[in-house]
């Protein structure tokens, strides 16, 4: 089973805090990387999708790194809102016929 | 509207009553799978299905069964459920992803599974 881990667990932040976290997966063998943003008592839904080393990513404020060489890819959160505050999912996909990993999440709790 | 549609949404059953929680899709998606949410294990996939007639053990198939008669649904069935089968069960569904390119799941509302 592909490994794929997310730091921090939860993030606190104030309102008008800018704020990142970690996705880390295997890197050998990439294919893609997906971010989803997931609210309370909703469904997950789809940030971006990335498949290429150096790509980066933009929606609003949110924008996201990738670097598969060293395996890591970053969500960056510009000014945080309370509206903001989610659980933040990666996952990983090792070949163009093999199912995502998700990680466990990163839970933001952005405060007014 | 794009979705992915779950029914039913909450459902308690008692143990060894069969079940189905049904997903439909109407984007003409190839691939579709169902995961389970459980605190701190993130989502963990059951099964999954490349295409019609198409399905593949994911993570955590034991207890359940799926199928894929048509593109459009892909049921998951509980034949036997169990206490240990209490979880919120997501449908999900793709355009195929192969050639280069990949796509974002979209995901249906979750069905939230209290077995007793």
């Amino acid at each position: 089973i592909l490994n794929v881990e997310q730091s921090p667990q939860s993030l606190h932040v104030q309102e008008g805090d800018s704020t990142n976290f970690t996705c880390s997966f295997p890197s050998s063998n990439f294919y893609a990387l997906h971010w989803y943003r997931w609210e309370t008592a909703k469904s997950p839904e789809a940030l971006f999708v990335m498949t290429l080393n150096g790509d980066e990513k933009k929606k609003g404020r949110i924008s996201a790194t990738l670097n598969t060489k060293e395996g890591y890819s970053y969500l960056y959160i510009k000014g945080s809102q309370p509206e903001d505050s989610a659980t933040y999912l990666c996952a990983f996909r090792n070949s163009g016929n093999t199912p995502l990993v998700f990680g466990k999440g990163t839970r933001l709790s952005v405060i007014a | 509207e794009a979705q992915v549609t779950q029914n039913p949404r909450y459902l308690i059953t008692v143990t060894g009553k069969k079940l189905t929680v049904t997903c439909s899709q109407n984007m003409n998606h190839e691939y579709m799978s169902w995961y389970r949410q459980d605190p701190g294990l993130g989502l963990r996939q059951i099964y999954y299905s490349m295409n019609v007639e198409v399905t593949d053990k994911g993570d955590v198939p034991e207890g359940y069964k799926v199928s894929r008669k048509e593109k459009r649904n892909f049921p998951l069935i509980l034949e036997s459920p169990s206490p240990n089968q209490t979880s919120l069960y997501f449908c999900a569904s793709s355009d195929t992803f192969t050639g280069g390119t990949d796509y974002g799941y979209t995901f249906g509302s979750g069905t939230r599974l209290t077995v007793v």
